[in-house]
């Protein structure tokens, strides 16, 4: 069974703070996604990484992609409330997508 | 392109009741996913559309679970007798795909619908 690992669950930190959360696999995938939800809402995509070893950024946020296309983290740089969301990364196996079960980031002003 | 839309967003029923949900996709894309979700969780793949042809279901899905999409447009998830444990968020998504691998493509999701079974 393929599963992706997020760690970790819950952060909570202040306003101005860095960041690295994570989504860890034994897999290895052809791409990786980042979406970011927020309450209510279905969730958004962040960033599609693709080659192993690839970085994405995207303002101040920075994806990475593992060399062995088995992991990926995304660092926030002075994190900012409106940030606050639930970050899930997810990669694909057959005709859909594995899901990891989110981190849940609260940044506090 | 107003993006996926869903409705309702809200249904409250009593257990053993049927439900009906709807989702209107992007117009140009031709997949369709229907996902569950529960709080603190990531979604979890209920089935998937490749224009009107369901192609995959989930294993862990029961039969009471039932999707449609007839005309490769809208889609609609039926769930009869309902039990608490129904109770979750149900995402519809989309995208569009022409190649076998091209399930990495982006996903458009809509806004939910957040069933309570009481």
């Amino acid at each position: 069974t393929q599963l992706l690992e997020q760690s970790p669950q819950f952060l909570s930190i202040q306003e101005g703070e860095n960041l690295t959360v994570y989504c860890n696999s034994s897999s290895v995938f052809s791409s990786l996604q980042w979406y970011r939800q927020e309450p209510g809402e279905g969730p958004v995509l962040l960033v599609t990484v693709v080659t192993g070893g690839e970085v994405k950024k995207l303002k101040r946020l920075t994806f990475q992609f593992g060399d062995a296309r088995k992991d990926s983290s995304l660092h926030i740089t002075a994190a900012q409330p409106g940030d606050t969301g639930l970050y899930l990364c997810a990669a694909g196996s057959n005709y859909q997508l594995i899901w990891g079960a989110g981190t849940k980031l609260i940044i506090k002003p | 392109d107003t993006g996926v839309s869903q409705d309702p967003r809200h249904k409250i029923t009593k257990r053993g009741q049927n439900v009906t949900f709807r989702c209107d996709p992007i117009s140009e894309h031709n997949r369709l996913y229907w996902y569950r979700q529960t709080l603190g969780q990531g979604p979890e793949f209920l089935t998937y559309f490749q224009n009107e042809a369901q192609l995959e279901k989930s294993r862990l899905l029961s039969d009471r679970f039932s999707a449609e999409r007839p005309k490769g447009s809208f889609s609609t998830l039926e769930i009869q007798r309902t039990e608490q444990g129904d109770s979750a968020m149900y995402l519809c998504a989309s995208s569009f795909g022409q190649t076998a691998n091209s399930y990495n493509s982006p996903l458009h999701f809509g806004n939910g619908t957040r069933l309570t079974v009481t």
